[in-house]
């Protein structure tokens, strides 16, 4: 799977909008994007994840460049609970025996401060 | 509520116990996952259960043993650990699609004494 290179530590303030950037300029055409968080204490959590088009759920917004190389997840009004590492992941979903390799990086520790 | 369910949160065992780690998941999904988060260092798949049958193993010492009865259970048996497997151990599971998300549980707190 490619890697992926994300800022260690950013800052936001609540009620705004968190915009969590990812390079991942190694992607291959059948690699798609996953973003997943991990709050103190708990386990890693699913956000969204895309190939090539926006996508939006109710949870956050993924908008990946035209060339892919690059992606940023949107948080549209941040809270405190949004506090945690997000990480950005590229996967080949293929099928087959791809399922469950998932190569978690060092991610984002988010911060949202009051 | 994650879906999945792991216990115990939290144990501590010494280098001779043997113990094991329990995950269920209430997904209907197929397939589950073993993986460890040591201190300041990434996630790291450990094995993966497909239908009950492993397909993936991680080059895990065989002081982990795991074992999968059935699509919504998953256990981890421990022997002869060491100190530094010391970590928190993440259970996870999904349907068995390639690219389909994984869902976790909030894992067992491992300290080897």
């Amino acid at each position: 799977d490619a890697k992926t290179t994300q800022p260690p530590s950013m800052d936001c303030a609540e009620g705004r909008a968190a915009n969590l950037p990812c390079n991942h300029s190694t992607i291959s055409g059948n690699e798609y994007v996953y973003w997943y968080r991990q709050i103190h204490s708990q386990g890693p959590q699913y956000i969204i994840h895309g190939l090539k088009n926006n996508e939006t759920n109710e949870m956050a917004s993924l908008i990946i460049t035209e060339d892919r190389k690059s992606s940023t997840l949107i948080l549209p009004h941040a809270t405190l609970r949004d506090t945690a590492v997000y990480y950005c992941i590229v996967r080949v979903v293929a099928g087959g025996t791809s399922y469950g390799k998932l190569t978690f990086g060092q991610g984002t520790i988010l911060t949202v401060h009051p | 509520e994650t879906g999945v369910t792991q216990t115990p949160r939290h144990l501590v065992m010494g280098m001779t116990n043997k113990k094991s780690l329990k995950c269920e998941q209430h997904l209907g999904h197929n397939a589950m996952y073993w993986y460890k988060q040591s201190a300041k260092k990434p996630l790291e798949l450990m094995f993966v259960y497909n239908f009950k049958e492993q397909t993936e193993n991680n080059s895990v010492p065989s002081r982990f043993s795991p074992e999968c009865p059935n699509s919504s259970h998953l256990f981890l048996h421990l022997h002869t650990l060491q100190p530094e497997d010391s970590a928190l151990y993440l259970c996870a599971s999904s349907r068995s699609s390639g690219g389909s998300p994984l869902h976790f549980g909030n894992g067992t707190r491992l300290t080897v004494t």
